[in-house]
């Protein structure tokens, strides 16, 4: 069964305040890792998608990197306003085009 | 270009009723899958259809079902409501590829009292 921990749960950094956001994953065949920004009551809001080890995409503040088991997203100098929940999924080979998703990284940036 | 559209945003029902949930996909999209979203499980694959046709069925009980439309608009209904029902469901639309990105909508909060 596919499984997707993010960690921490919860981060607050203050403004500026670089960090990364991990998501673990166990698949028996990745066909594409996502992640997505929600704000509280709104849909996600699709990032970035990865499909193979080594591969990097950068948008902004966010940079999204992934191994053969996790993926990081990294933020650089945050402001207020990137506080939302990151979440990180994926689609397995055999699955279909169904999503796993994490729990979800809940961050919060202070001015 | 308009995204993924949801409606009702809100509904209220009580226990033992059902409720239809209605999503209008991006233009050009083929694809629609529903997820539901609650603070204990987080979100989870409901169903997923294309051409109307249900392609993959997440792991939930039967009083769940949907359908497609040939504008590829979709419905899901919930039958026999249970106070367990009430979460955020959110549909996603997607072009056709293996991989291509499934963009959510707003999301229609249920709450079954």
């Amino acid at each position: 069964e596919d499984q997707v921990t993010q960690s921490p749960e919860a981060l607050r950094l203050q403004e500026g305040e670089s960090s990364s956001l991990n998501c673990s994953y166990t698949v028996s065949g990745l066909r594409g890792l996502f992640w997505y920004r929600q704000d509280p009551g709104k849909g996600p809001e699709f990032l970035f998608t990865l499909y193979s080890a080594g591969e990097e995409k950068e948008k902004e503040r966010l940079k999204a990197t992934l191994t053969k088991k996790e993926s990081f997203l990294h933020i650089t100098a945050p402001k207020p306003e990137d506080s939302a929940t990151y979440l990180c999924a994926v689609q397995e080979g055999n699955a279909g085009n169904m999503l796993t998703f994490g729990g979800g990284t809940r961050l919060m940036v202070k001015p | 270009k308009a995204g993924v559209t949801q409606t009702p945003r809100y509904l209220i029902k009580t226990r033992g009723q059902q409720v239809t949930l209605s999503c209008s996909p991006i233009s050009g999209h083929r694809s629609v899958s529903w997820y539901q979203q609650t603070p204990g499980q987080g979100l989870q694959f409901l169903f997923e259809y294309f051409s109307e046709t249900q392609r993959n069925k997440g792991n939930f009980p039967g009083r769940f079902s949907g359908r497609q439309f040939s504008n590829s608009r979709s419905e899901m209904n919930v039958s026999t409501l249970e106070l367990g029902d009430s979460a955020l469901y959110l549909c996603a639309s997607r072009k056709q590829g293996a991989a291509d990105t499934q963009y959510f909508g707003p999301g229609t909060r249920l709450t079954v009292l």
